[in-house]
């Protein structure tokens, strides 16, 4: 089976903190996906890679960056939280041969204080 | 902007009872896959049906089908039988292009199974 992980399930940061966010994926996946949930917006791409060292902004990339510098794992930093970035966050991985094959992660609620 | 609408924020069934979650989605492309996604309480997203836009035929799996109109872009989940492990959030998605871009969801509906 495919398995997404992600560091931490609850993370508490307080503002202006650095935050750093990983997710580590197993299946040797191309492409891999930063979303953020939020009730009643459903889940929003901040950012994507389909390659090491490579990355694309998507909806919501403001105040966030990632790193890919392997390809199994995919970095999300708030570079200074804020409280508008408390959210849930969830990674995913795809292969690039697939249209539809996302796996997520467990997700990441962080809470900026 | 594409986009993803689903117009019921709950929905609530009775045990054993058929249930359909609405969705429509707006999107210029001619090729395209739609997903719906379960998000139970533990939060782990979990497919459940995807349906290629190129295929007229609806696809189902199990107890889960789809009803996939192209041209009212409009893309319902059917859930017959419904038992209580079907409470959750249910996402509708689509992905277009080569996969590379990214899920666009709708804001979910959440379902409420009562025994």
């Amino acid at each position: 089976d495919v398995k997404v992980t992600q560091s931490s399930r609850y993370l508490v940061k307080r503002t202006g903190e650095k935050v750093f966010l990983e997710c580590v994926q197993d299946m040797d996946h191309e492409n891999m996906f930063w979303y953020r949930q939020d009730p009643g917006l459903g889940l929003r791409l901040i950012y994507f890679s389909y390659d090491v060292k490579m990355k694309e902004k998507g909806d919501i990339p403001e105040g966030y960056s990632v790193s890919r510098e392997k390809k199994e794992r995919f970095s999300l930093i708030l570079e200074s939280a804020s409280t508008n970035q408390t959210s849930m966050y969830l990674c995913a991985s795809s292969p690039r041969a697939s249209l539809y094959e996302q796996y997520f992660g467990p997700g990441t609620r962080l809470t900026v204080t | 902007a594409q986009t993803v609408t689903q117009s019921q924020p709950e929905m609530s069934v009775q045990e054993a009872e058929t249930v359909t979650l609405s969705c429509t989605y707006d999107t210029s492309e001619s090729d395209y896959y739609l997903f719906w996604y379960k998000q139970p309480p533990s939060r782990q997203m979990i497919l459940v049906i995807r349906q290629e836009a190129y295929k007229q035929q609806n696809a189902t799996e199990n107890r889960f089908s789809v009803n996939f109109q192209k041209a009212a872009k409009s893309f319902s989940l059917k859930i017959s039988d419904s038992q209580l492990g079907d409470a959750a959030m249910y996402f509708c998605a689509y992905i277009t292009g080569g996969g590379a871009d990214g899920l666009t969801f709708g804001k979910g509906t959440h379902l409420i199974i009562q025994p």
